[in-house]
């Protein structure tokens, strides 16, 4: 059974590109939400996808946006990037309602 | 208000000893109350959780102490083993776990 699959696990960008983050959910969830960690610091939530709309969104500007697709996997697209942006992004999945979430390993975003 | 304060930031603990990590939240509509262990390069992954219609609740070596009057919530680890040397964040949402607010992380050591 495969857990929370993230992709690329590294990535470099320069000020004002734009990335994409890719995330497949543990089998059998229908929920994903992002996370971002920066160093040294506790992951913070970014927003949530359930039945392919965005249903609850953390303190994060409009350049970060996302989708969920029809089989429940999710994109996360950061715009305008800047130095700050910097990050561990993380992807975890749950059912709808449910207590438990299930992290990926992360993508390690560097923005120079 | 949607803050979780964790401490200590940093412990060292003798094998066979026990950790103790405490945090603290302001928002009175939490009602979740997780705990996540990270390796270095991994995303985090559950431990142990607790509503609060309990006090306590133990898995293992793991026990968590719930204070919903002092708004105080810890993670007690016994007969600590090196292999439990990680970062251990708190976590609180209201309802169900999507919106997870996290805590600041404790990286435990864990000595022979």
């Amino acid at each position: 059974d495969a857990g929370v699959t993230q992709s690329p696990t590294h990535l470099i960008k320069t000020r004002g590109q734009q990335v994409t983050l890719r995330c497949s959910p543990k089998s059998g969830h229908d929920t994903v939400s992002w996370y971002q960690q920066a160093l040294g610091q506790g992951p913070q939530f970014i927003f949530q996808y359930y039945e392919e709309e965005e249903r609850q969104r953390g303190n994060f500007p409009d350049r970060f946006s996302g989708h969920q697709f029809p089989n429940y996997s999710s994109e996360l697209n950061v715009n305008a990037l800047l130095l700050g942006d910097s990050a561990l992004y993380l992807c975890a999945s749950s059912l709808q309602g449910g207590e438990k979430l299930f992290f990926g390993s992360g993508t390690q975003l560097s923005v120079l | 208000q949607q803050q979780v304060k964790q401490s200590p930031q940093s412990l060292i603990v003798q094998k066979g000893g026990i950790s103790i990590i405490n945090c603290a939240y302001e928002n009175t509509a939490f009602d979740y109350f997780p705990w996540y262990q990270q390796f270095p390069g991994k995303g985090p992954a559950l431990l142990i959780a607790i509503r609060p219609d309990v006090s306590e609740k133990k898995e293992g070596r793991f026990t968590i102490s719930f204070n919903k009057s002092a708004k105080q919530f810890s993670l007690h680890i016994m007969d600590s083993q090196p292999g439990d040397s990680a970062t251990y964040f708190c976590a609180a949402s209201p309802g169900t776990a999507s919106k997870l607010t996290f805590g600041t992380g404790t990286r435990l050591q864990v000595t022979l």
